[in-house]
């Protein structure tokens, strides 16, 4: 069975600093997978996909990641944070089934200090 | 403009009670989804749809029910049966392999 891991459960770090959330995956294939972000009280945004092709994908915001099959993590990264950027993530994975369920990470809670 | 609503946003029942979210989406997707979502522990699929008049138990079915008699709608019953109905509840549907989220409806079960 397939399962998504995000290790960190919240994230700080100041306005104009680099961040890097961390997502491994443990999937029998290659995987199609996802980031989403969420704001309190909202539904999921996505932020980017991988499907197949160039490992460094990039998605909205400025946000991009870098799927490596060798460590089977697809860590999403974003060069400046914002304070807007103050949301929870999540990564995703869908499974190869017809159904293409997605399989969640339980999220990572990120705080951006002024 | 095309997405997918939920209805209400905010929803309060007494225990007991049965309640019914709605999920309406004008994306055209086949498939449909809901998720119940805890804090702490991400999404968890409840029952999902692949296309009308057909649908699945997710992993967290028990006390809930579904009917898709329309491609537009994926209503969800919250049965009294729910033992910890109290949730943020998602609804999404997808084309191909994404999937697109509605604002979800906050349940609040006294």
């Amino acid at each position: 069975a397939q399962s998504v891991t995000q290790p960190d459960i919240h994230i700080t770090v100041s306005e104009g600093a680099s961040l890097e959330l961390r997502c491994n995956y443990s999937y029998g294939a290659t995987p199609y997978l996802f980031w989403y972000v969420q704001s309190p009280g909202q539904g999921l945004q996505l932020l980017l996909k991988y499907f197949s092709g160039d490992t460094l994908v990039q998605g909205i915001k400025g946000f991009e990641a870098e799927f490596k099959r060798s460590q089977s993590s697809f860590n999403l990264r974003k060069p400046s944070v914002h304070w807007s950027d103050a949301a929870e993530y999540f990564c995703a994975l869908i499974s190869s089934g017809s159904a293409r369920q997605l399989t969640f990470g339980s999220g990572t809670q990120l705080t951006v200090l002024p | 403009d095309g997405g997918i609503t939920q209805s209400p946003k905010y929803l309060f029942r007494k225990e007991g009670q049965n309640v019914t979210l709605s999920c309406e989406q004008n994306l055209n997707h086949d498939a449909m989804y809901w998720y119940r979502q805890d804090p702490g522990q991400g999404l968890r699929l409840i029952y999902y749809s692949q296309i009308v008049n057909d649908f699945q138990k997710g992993d967290i079915a028990e006390g809930y029910s579904v009917s898709r008699e329309k491609k537009e709608s994926f209503p969800l019953t919250v049965t009294s049966a729910q033992k910890n109905p109290t949730a943020f509840y998602l609804c999404a549907s997808s084309g191909r392999n994404e999937q697109y989220f509605g604002p979800g409806t906050r349940l609040t079960v006294t």
